[in-house]
């Protein structure tokens, strides 16, 4: 059981150039994410998909278009890299707890995308 | 829109103290809020989860707490050791939303 895993871990591009960062999770889960971390700024939520074949916009979608290929992946594409989307990229997916029922989120372990 | 924050921002104490971290929000109508660990260059690891109806969530030596009219959550670290150092960070789900909205965190370092 490998969680969720993300490819590539790390990337330099041009600005102008395109990318997909990709993700993956084998625990069955509906919900998968894709957030940024940015220095002061906390994780921003940039897209998220509540189940296979549908995908809604986060706080900071702008730049990014998604695809939810099946249920265990769950692509990012930057059409064209600008510097201000250097960043370090996580994906997520979220989960029950059965024990408790609660849901509970599980991250890969991110993308830092330095676009020059 | 839901506003996370953590104080301090960076945090250094003697192996073997006992330790609060602090979280506040802004919109008290949560469905949970869940404290992560982040190591340099890793990803998030969920420490503890603790639902709005609850008050307290405890796992070994972390202690963490809610109050949610008051828009406050602690973590609390008994007897700290360097294997503690990281990032933590506070995230809340708020009801019917899809989305966690994390507090920038606080570094802490635990001195050997």
């Amino acid at each position: 059981n490998a969680g969720v895993t993300q490819t590539p871990k790390f990337q330099v591009l041009k600005t102008g150039q395109s990318m997909t960062l990709q993700c993956a999770q084998d625990m069955n889960h509906n919900s998968m994410y894709w957030y940024r971390q940015d220095p002061g700024m906390g994780l921003r939520l940039i897209y998220y998909s509540a189940s296979e074949g549908t995908t809604d916009k986060g706080e900071v979608p702008n730049g990014y278009n998604v695809s939810r290929l099946n249920k265990r992946e769950f692509s990012l594409r930057l059409e064209s890299a600008a510097p201000s989307q250097t960043s370090v990229y996580f994906c997520a997916s979220i989960g029950r707890d059965r024990g408790r029922g609660l849901n509970e989120q599980y991250f890969g372990p991110g993308t830092r995308l330095t676009v020059t | 829109k839901q506003e996370v924050t953590q104080i301090p921002a960076a945090l250094s104490v003697p192996e073997g103290e006992n330790l609060v971290l602090n979280c506040s929000f802004t919109d008290s109508a949560i469905y949970n809020l869940q404290w992560f660990r982040q190591d340099p260059g890793k990803g998030l690891t969920s420490l503890l989860l603790i639902q709005s109806s609850q008050r307290e969530q405890t796992s070994g030596r972390l202690n963490a707490s809610l109050d949610k009219s008051s828009g406050r959550s602690t973590l609390y670290i008994a007897a700290s050791q360097p294997g503690d150092s990281a990032t933590y960070l506070c995230a809340v789900e708020g009801t019917g939303a899809n989305n966690l909205f994390f507090g920038t965190g606080t570094r802490l370092t635990v001195i050997p």
